[in-house]
């Protein structure tokens, strides 16, 4: 019943390494989100896209790109790792506002990241 | 700037009583949508209740309500009878993007609610 799936539950990177993080939903969904979870800040968007190729930043770009090739998968990059990137990244993927005026979103279950 | 605020980082709240969790938001576009996310400890997203904009009358979904105020621009959520497994983080979410053809869905910080036997 999976409908969101990260690939990686827990990754332990170097410092300068590329870190490539992978979401694949089954739902469809134009939508696809990627976000970054850190204690009192709450979840802040990096990046998302609304259709395939199509690419928008978030509030957080800065250190990360993104690819999306096929619908169902939205990759998020980090080209050279750095310790302030350590974090719980969080996917997500939502149908567009006018299918469902809710688009709720559906997310992964995670991957914690650890940049040493 | 923060357009998402949720001032309470931590709330307690005895079983069985309501509470009220608060969220204030900014956003320039007339039309959009506001979320409410449950994350317990084991770090599942789950949705509780949506209200758009538009919506005439505040959102229920059976123990949670939305206290939908407007002009305030605030869109606190209630938990009526509270349970021991109420007890987890609570985003406030809003989806923004009108004046675009892609919807952008950013998050508050959250509060953390503990729910005392």
């Amino acid at each position: 019943d999976v409908k969101v799936t990260q690939s990686s539950r827990y990754l332990v990177k170097r410092t300068g390494e590329k870190v490539f993080l992978e979401c694949v939903q089954d739902m469809d969904h134009e939508n696809m989100f990627w976000y970054r979870q850190d204690p009192g800040l709450g979840l802040r968007l990096i990046y998302f896209s609304y259709d395939v190729k199509m690419k928008e930043k978030g509030d957080i770009p800065e250190g990360y790109s993104v690819s999306r090739e096929k619908k169902e998968r939205f990759s998020l990059i980090l080209e050279s790792a750095s310790t302030n990137q350590t974090s719980m990244y969080l996917c997500a993927s939502s149908f567009p506002r006018g299918i469902s005026g809710a688009n709720v979103l559906t997310f992964g279950a995670g991957s914690r990241l650890t940049v040493l | 700037a923060q357009k998402i605020t949720q001032t309470q980082p931590g709330m307690f709240v005895q079983e069985k009583e309501a509470v009220t969790l608060d969220c204030t938001y900014d956003t320039s576009d007339p039309s959009y949508g506001l979320f409410w996310y449950k994350q317990p400890s084991s770090g599942e997203m789950i949705f509780l209740i949506y209200q758009g904009s538009y919506d005439q009358q505040n959102a229920t979904e059976g123990r949670y309500s939305l206290n939908f105020q407007k002009a305030r621009k605030s869109a606190n959520l209630v938990i009526s009878a509270s349970q021991l497994g109420d007890s987890a983080m609570y985003f406030c979410a809003m989806r923004e993007g009108m004046k675009t053809s892609y919807d952008k869905v950013i998050f508050g910080p959250g509060t953390s609610l503990s729910v005392i036997p």
